[in-house]
């Protein structure tokens, strides 16, 4: 079975520091995907950044960047300069396209980022 | 916005009530789910259908019951439900179940009193 952990239920940081989310995951797949969306308050789920398994430069996305450790199964989001408008949930999440073939998310971190 | 839309954003129902959540996506895409977003649990995979056939039931129990007449339309149909079915229902698509990448819609908090 796939699993999904984000340790870090809550967190909160000032307006232009950086902060890292972290997650782990467990799979025995060796084809596989990461990621982690955004959920700002009521509103809607969105993509933030993706990782191949294969690659093993780490993605970046402007602000959003990952450390992928895969022989860690780690896989942490650092947002810098951190704006008022990154204030969400974020889920951490796994996809294989082999086997099951679908999205195992993480329990989500509440991040606050303070004026 | 994402181009996918859920009806309506917020419902209450009683445990006797009968009623209806609606999803419409409009990115062309053939695969569609359910899932259900409690406080500090991890996203359930409720569905998931695939040009309209359904192609995995989670363990969902039978109160809910979902319809997809075609692949832009998603229901899910709500009888004798229980408090703790209360979260927030969130509709997604994507190209296909192989494609990873799914579009979520803004949900619908359900309340069950």
């Amino acid at each position: 079975a796939q699993t999904v952990t984000q340790s870090q239920p809550e967190m909160s940081v000032q307006e232009a520091e950086t902060v890292t989310l972290s997650c782990t995951y467990d799979t025995s797949e060796s084809n596989y995907y990461l990621f982690w969306y955004k959920q700002p308050p009521s509103r809607q789920m969105i993509l933030v950044i993706r990782q191949e398994a294969y690659k093993q430069q780490n993605a970046t996305e402007n602000r959003f960047s990952v450390n992928f450790q895969k022989a860690a199964k780690s896989f942490s989001l650092k947002i810098s300069d951190s704006q008022l408008g990154d204030t969400a949930m974020y889920f951490c999440a796994l996809f294989s396209n082999q086997g099951a073939q679908k999205l195992v998310f993480g329990q989500g971190t509440r991040l606050t980022i303070n004026p | 916005e994402t181009g996918v839309t859920q009806t309506p954003r917020h419902l209450v129902m009683g445990m006797t009530n009968k009623k209806s959540l609606k999803c419409e996506q409009h990115l062309g895409h053939n695969a569609m789910y359910w899932y259900k977003q409690s406080a500090k649990k991890p996203l359930e995979l409720m569905f998931v259908y695939s040009l309209e056939e359904r192609v995995e039931n989670n363990s969902v129990p039978s109160r809910f019951s979902p319809e997809c007449p075609n692949s832009s339309h998603l229901f899910l149909h709500l009888h004798t439900l229980q408090p703790e079915d209360s979260a927030l229902y969130l509709c997604a698509s994507s190209q296909g179940t192989a494609d990873y990448e799914q579009y979520f819609g803004p949900g619908t908090r359900l309340t069950v009193t």
